[in-house]
């Protein structure tokens, strides 16, 4: 069985902070893991993923991503907030034994403050 | 543009009344999902599809519906016996597990 959970259903920075969304899963077979961006009443995009190679992901818009197996973590950061990061963020997981099931977490929202 | 098309983007409707949700993708994905979004409550899995012809039940998929006659096309049906179906439905399609999402469809029973 698989899982996730973020930790903060609601994040505000200051323009130009860091920012650090935290995300935990839980899975008993190998990890695909994601993290998934949506903007108000629009579907998701995909920021990044970590299937199995470099544990530190890069994705787009500057976003980055660790894997830590030992911690079962998945954080996604960015160095410097701008205001366009404001939005909603998934993390999800799903098997990589050929599965196609993905499992969402709760969201995050992230609040950018001028 | 290769992407995945839902309509209608908004939809009212009185309770009682079945709706059907259209998605269409160009990406030549194998797989199709439905996915119910609520408040704080992330993306649930409705139904997903692997191939034409075959489809599975996800995690709620009690009152909802679907078909998979074309690889392009997986509609989704909401049934009168969905209680609560007010929410933001969003179609998605994969090849290699990540997922490319639709722009969703908000539907408001009224």
């Amino acid at each position: 069985a698989q899982s996730v959970t973020q930790l903060g259903s609601h994040v505000s920075v200051s323009e130009g902070a860091l920012v650090l969304l935290r995300c935990n899963y839980s899975s008993s077979v190998p990890p695909y893991l994601f993290w998934y961006v949506q903007y108000p009443n629009q579907g998701l995009q995909l920021l990044l993923k970590y299937t199995s190679a470099a544990t530190l992901v890069k994705g787009i818009n500057g976003f980055e991503a660790e894997f830590k197996k030992s911690e079962t973590s998945f954080h996604l950061t960015k160095p410097s907030a701008h205001m366009s990061d404001a939005a909603e963020y998934f993390c999800a997981v799903s098997a990589n034994t050929g599965g196609f099931k993905t499992i969402f977490g709760a969201g995050t929202r992230l609040f950018v403050k001028a | 543009d290769g992407g995945i098309t839902q309509s209608p983007k908004y939809l009212f409707r009185k309770e009682g009344q079945n709706v059907t949700l259209s998605c269409e993708q160009n990406l030549n994905h194998d797989a199709m999902y439905w996915y119910r979004q609520d408040p704080g409550q992330g993306l649930r899995l409705i139904y997903y599809s692997q191939i034409v012809n075959d489809f599975q039940k996800g995690d709620i998929a009690e009152g909802y519906s679907v078909s998979r006659e074309k690889k392009e096309s997986f509609p989704l049906t909401v049934t009168s016996a969905q209680k609560n179906p007010t929410a933001f439905y969003l179609c998605a399609s994969s090849m290699t597990g990540e997922l490319f999402f639709g722009e969703g469809s908000r539907l408001t029973v009224l």
